[in-house]
């Protein structure tokens, strides 16, 4: 399995709050996305990676930013979290060939009350 | 938008039966993938189709892309309760950017 670890798994907060998930890889890939999964959208992507620093809007960017100042690590931030950013978000990486992502996180699940 | 619709969303079916999932685009699909993903976990490859017509196999499922390579069924013999899950089609039906299909959920009743 591709070396790729999510945290935290699951986690409860409030609306307004910020809200940051960590993508780590040890793989070395250069390109490392962030997807959200709902039912009935499937997988939408929020952003993505091409390198250290360089980072790219993806179609359901609105209200997420993204970092990634080392090459295994691709931070997720919500600055004041709201209810419709409920979801179970999914990282995952690809060494370029082809634009598709090919390895997976587990997935975190985010609750916002 | 939804670039690639799937149907049915939901399928419940009793183990040792068939069924199949249908993704449809509106473009020409060049390149076309079929992913597992069981419950609480990422995303698995399962096979990719390229050429119109073209049919793949992995162990009782089989995946074909039509003709005109606007839409791809995957075909599930004898339904086992682990072949439960997510399936999901991905394509890059735009050449900008790589999508998800709206996904169907499989639940097999032992």
């Amino acid at each position: 399995d591709a070396g790729i670890t999510q945290s935290p798994r699951h986690k409860v907060t409030e609306t307004g709050t910020p809200v940051t998930l960590r993508c780590h890889q040890t793989e070395n890939h250069r390109y490392m996305y962030w997807y959200r999964q709902d039912p009935g959208h499937g997988l939408r992507l929020i952003h993505y990676s091409y390198g250290v620093k360089d980072t790219d809007k993806g179609e359901v960017s609105d209200g997420y930013s993204v970092s990634r100042s080392k090459t295994e690590d691709f931070l997720l931030t919500l600055e004041s979290a709201t209810s419709s950013q409920t979801s179970v978000y999914f990282c995952a990486i690809s060494d370029g060939t082809g634009k598709r992502p090919q390895h997976f996180g587990d997935g975190t699940r985010l609750s916002i009350l | 938008s939804q670039e690639l619709e799937q149907s049915p969303q939901s399928l419940i079916v009793q183990e040792g039966k068939n069924l199949t999932i249908n993704c449809t685009s509106s473009k020409t699909l060049y390149g076309l993938y079929w992913y597992k993903q069981k419950y609480g976990e990422g995303l698995i490859f399962l096979m990719m189709l390229q050429k119109g017509g073209e049919e793949k196999s992995h162990e009782k499922i089989t995946a074909k892309l039509d003709e005109k390579k606007q839409q791809s069924s995957l075909h599930i013999t004898a339904s086992q309760p682990s072949h439960a899950g997510i399936y999901l089609c991905g394509a890059d039906p735009t050449g900008n950017q790589f999508y998800f299909g709206t996904g169907t959920s499989l639940t097999v009743i032992p």
